[in-house]
């Protein structure tokens, strides 16, 4: 069974530039997270996706970060304009539903973004 | 709000037992969760404990929990050179709301 897919693997941008990250979930899972991973932290979720609704992206900043799953299954995550702050891994996940503790979310290897 | 804390390292002989601690704040924590982190790769879950559980073991790992102290450890027998990765320990407040992680813990295992 193939993983969470996740691109580019790396990004190095300028501060006030844009960036976009792609994630494609394991097959038939409903359930889709994002997460940012600042350096010597544990992921904080930004945004979830059941199918293509959004669950909960309270701590998405919501002035520069948008995403979407249009299609319910492929998903991108966008910063416009970048600040150095955003310099993190972002990791993608996803689980085949969202009820807590029966569903194993499962991470992509991540985007690590560097905003100079 | 939910906080969850852990020391940032540890350090084992190969063939020891790792003990991993970590400490959470929301009681209305349902379940708990420990992940594995190695270089380069998102997180991989190792073991959840439900609130009503005290230990939970499975195969190498033994999770125990405190919920008088919020207390939670993760104890890994027989620890090789190829465990050693950043654990995470998490929580999920209560029934729809999503993780919260706490820093990690690198292990690091000597030979």
């Amino acid at each position: 069974e193939a993983g969470v897919a996740q691109s580019p693997r790396y990004k190095i941008i300028e501060k006030r530039q844009s960036v976009a990250f792609w994630c494609n979930p394991i097959s038939g899972h409903a359930t889709l997270y994002w997460y940012q991973q600042i350096l010597g932290q544990g992921p904080k979720l930004l945004i979830q996706f059941q199918n293509n609704g959004v669950v909960d992206d309270s701590q998405l900043p919501k002035d520069r970060f948008s995403a979407e799953r249009l299609k319910g299954v492929d998903s991108t995550l966008k910063i416009q304009p970048a600040k150095l702050e955003d310099s993190a891994v972002y990791l993608c996940a996803s689980s085949l539903d969202y009820q807590p503790g029966r569903y194993e979310q499962y991470f992509g290897p991540g985007t690590r973004l560097t905003v100079t | 709000g939910e906080d969850v804390e852990q020391s940032l390292f540890l350090s084992v002989r190969e063939g020891d037992s790792s003990v991993i601690n970590c400490t959470y704040t929301d009681s209305s924590s349902t379940y708990l969760y420990w992940y594995k982190q190695e270089p380069g790769a998102g997180l991989q879950l190792l073991t959840y404990i439900f609130s009503n559980m005290d230990m939970k073991q499975d195969q190498r790992l033994t999770v125990l929990l405190n919920k008088k102290d919020k207390h939670l450890s993760l104890r890994i027998a027989d620890t090789q050179t190829g465990d050693s990765a950043i654990y995470f320990c998490a929580e999920r407040p209560s029934y729809g709301q999503n993780f919260v992680f706490g820093p990690g813990t690198r292990l690091s295992v000597l030979p």
